[in-house]
């Protein structure tokens, strides 16, 4: 089955630590991106990559980073830099950055404490 | 910026019509739409493209005013499964690529 992935499904952390949210995807999909959504509230762009070894800054890149070393893969670090991490994280791709539809992944809720 | 979405909620009884609003004061090239069940993740619904190009999901459909730079959503005949959070999702002229996400209208159908 194509898909995404996204683990674990639930996390939780002390502050002031590190910790990274995995993101899988087997759709052959060049592009994929990181939103963070808290309760009421729409989906906030993180970082975005449109090819391997390339991703760009979204909305709210302060306090995390990425890699995309893999077309497959794109994991999100959320830093201790970052204020206020507790949230609901969204991983998505689609075929490129270009007007076509982002399938999602579950989401990994983090809560951080 | 994000685009504001309108209303923030609707109660409807199985069968009636809706309507859900997306504006934005910057010049889109596309407009996206999501629905969302609670505690899962957003499905695409369909996309409106600069220049008219749609494409439709069951008995929903939407319209672009590229002019007014605004996007309306119709919810049909509505059924129990329309049930959840609708969310627009713009993407800007001079920002191809990037989405910007408005807060959402929660749609509740009751039988």
């Amino acid at each position: 089955d194509g898909g995404i992935t996204q683990s674990p499904k639930y996390l939780f952390r002390k502050e002031g630590q590190n910790v990274t949210l995995s993101c899988e995807q087997n759709l052959n999909h060049d592009a994929m991106y990181w939103y963070r959504q808290d309760p009421g509230q729409g989906l906030r762009l993180i970082y975005y990559s449109q090819i391997v070894n390339d991703f760009q800054k979204g909305d709210i890149a302060e306090g995390y980073s990425v890699s995309r070393e893999k077309k497959e893969s794109f994991p999100l670090t959320v830093t201790s830099a970052q204020k206020n991490p507790t949230a609901f994280y969204l991983c998505a791709s689609s075929i490129k950055t270009d007007s076509y539809e982002q399938y999602f992944g579950p989401g990994t809720r983090l809560t951080v404490t | 910026q994000q685009p504001v979405q309108s209303p923030q909620a609707v109660i409807l009884r199985e069968g009636e019509d809706a309507v859900i609003n997306c504006s934005s004061s910057k010049a889109l090239y596309s407009v996206h739409w999501y629905r969302q069940k609670h505690g899962e993740a957003p499905v695409f619904l369909m996309i409106l493209l600069k220049g008219g190009e749609q494409k439709g999901h069951e008995k929903i459909s939407a319209s672009f005013n590229e002019k007014k730079q605004q996007s309306s959503l119709y919810l049909t005949a509505s059924q129990l499964s329309y049930s959840g959070t609708y969310f627009c999702g713009t993407e800007r002229s001079d920002s191809w690529g990037k989405l910007q996400f408005g807060a959402g209208t929660q749609v509740v159908v009751t039988p």
